[in-house]
């Protein structure tokens, strides 16, 4: 059984340009959650997909979007990047929406 | 103020103390979690719990609901404990609420 995997590790971007950040869900897993964490600070709730559907939003613009595919795995896409979309960037597959999440080891992504 | 409030922010210890890192929380949740997060960004879920205590081996967390309040503890700890604690609180739309985190360090 693999855990949640999320490519890739690393991503430099100029402002104004177009990112796309991936995550495979753990074996058995229908839910996952995108986070990002500033420096410094806790991780925010950006959304959550369940069944392909997003499933809550939290305070992130609509440049922020989400995907998920039949076999689980999601994608996070940021348009017009902007210098504070810095940021380490999580996400977490869990059984269901109210079960124990396993984060990924992140995206660690930087807007010049 | 914060939805989530850990103390202390930082914590520096010597190998074999007992750690106290402390949650309080203002809304109402259906569960709460502690994660850790070592340098590099990989987090680790803990415990998630809605109410009492659970154990899992020098790792001890407590909730109190009628006082939002929750404490992760750490028996007899170690270097390798070194890490960011993390509380997050469950509330609606399936969304996790995360303290700023608490930097534990323990000394050799």
């Amino acid at each position: 059984e693999t855990g949640v995997t999320q490519s890739p590790t690393h991503l430099i971007k100029t402002r104004g340009q177009q990112v796309t950040l991936r995550c495979s869900s753990q074996s058995g897993h229908n839910t996952v959650s995108w986070y990002q964490q500033a420096l410094g600070q806790g991780p925010q709730f950006i959304f959550q997909y369940y069944r392909e559907e997003e499933n809550g939003r939290g305070n992130f613009p609509p440049r922020f979007s989400g995907l998920q595919f039949p076999n689980y795995s999601s994608e996070l896409n940021v348009n017009a990047l902007e210098l504070d979309d810095s940021a380490l960037y999580l996400c977490a597959s869990s059984l269901e929406p109210q079960e124990t999440q396993y984060f990924g080891p992140g995206t660690r992504l930087l807007v010049l | 103020k914060n939805e989530v409030e850990q103390s202390p922010q930082n914590l520096t210890a010597q190998e074999g103390e007992f750690i106290t890192i402390n949650c309080s929380y203002s809304v109402g949740i259906s569960a709460l979690h502690w994660l850790q997060q070592h340098p590099g960004g990989g987090i680790v879920s803990l415990f998630m719990l809605s109410s009492g205590k659970k154990k899992h081996g020098r790792l001890i967390a407590t909730i109190n609901i009628q006082e939002k309040h929750s404490s992760l503890h750490i028996t007899a700890s170690h270097p390798r404990d070194s890490a960011v604690y993390i509380c997050a609180v469950r509330g609606g739309a399936q969304k996790l609420v995360f303290g700023q985190g608490t930097r534990l360090t323990i000394n050799p």
